[in-house]
């Protein structure tokens, strides 16, 4: 399968625990997206990089929150001191380097704050 | 008020029905759209991407752009039970404009099929 793969597919934590999640592109994809999505909700724009650099960050991206992608190819997203609002499906997405390049995303990892 | 603002049903239809799906938008930067199918507890899987306005046709889906209007919308003939899912509007902006560079996505339409 060489589609987008993330890891956990789910992950259940206690509030305040630090979470973190793994994602690997396309291969041959330079861009690299997160999203987060409620149930009920389109994804919402979380961060996204260009190779390895952090080139946007939402607002909705508290300080608890942070990425990476060292390598320009995995990335990571943890999220500190758990909160029960950060439980949702965590989405990763990789495109080409243009801006119009479709998005393909994998499936998600759901986080559950107990 | 949201950028792009979708039904979200449920909407839910027989076999063999057309299926209308449509979502409006207020940014008039967005100049490239996307409809998205999404199983349960799966990602969003891309099904139709469309630039200028106008109708585009894959197989059982055509999308269609009106960006006069701000509106686009996916129509699926002769849809079949595996269709169920939920569908996601979503678009990116053009050079200069804000969301640049990043989809944003409508709520998404929960469709049944039923046989």
């Amino acid at each position: 399968d060489t589609g987008v793969s993330q890891d956990p597919r789910h992950k259940i934590t206690k509030r305040g625990q630090n979470v973190t999640f793994r994602c690997d592109p396309i291969s041959e994809h330079n861009r690299l997206y997160w999203y987060r999505q409620t149930l009920g909700q389109g994804p919402e724009f979380l961060t996204y990089f260009q190779n390895e650099a952090q080139l946007e960050k939402s607002r909705l991206l508290s300080d608890r929150f942070s990425a990476e992608r060292p390598k320009g190819s995995f990335s990571t997203l943890e999220i500190q001191r758990t909160e029960q609002g950060d439980s949702a499906m965590y989405l990763c997405a990789s495109s080409l380097g243009r801006n119009n390049s479709p998005l393909h995303f994998g499936n998600g990892t759901r986080l559950t704050v107990t | 008020q949201k950028e792009v603002e979708q039904d979200p049903g449920p909407l839910s239809v027989p076999e063999g029905a057309i299926v209308s799906l449509n979502c409006t938008y207020s940014n008039s930067a967005f100049q490239y759209f996307m409809w998205y199918r999404q199983y349960s507890r799966k990602g969003p899987e891309l099904l139709m991407y469309t630039y200028s306005s106008g109708n585009k046709e894959d197989g059982r889906f055509t999308a269609q752009v009106d960006k006069s209007s701000k509106y686009i919308s996916l129509f699926i003939r002769d849809s079949q039970p595996s269709d169920s899912a939920t569908y996601l509007c979503a678009m990116i902006a053009a050079a200069g404009g804000t969301s640049y560079g990043k989809l944003t996505f409508g709520q998404g339409t929960i469709l049944t099929v039923h046989p």
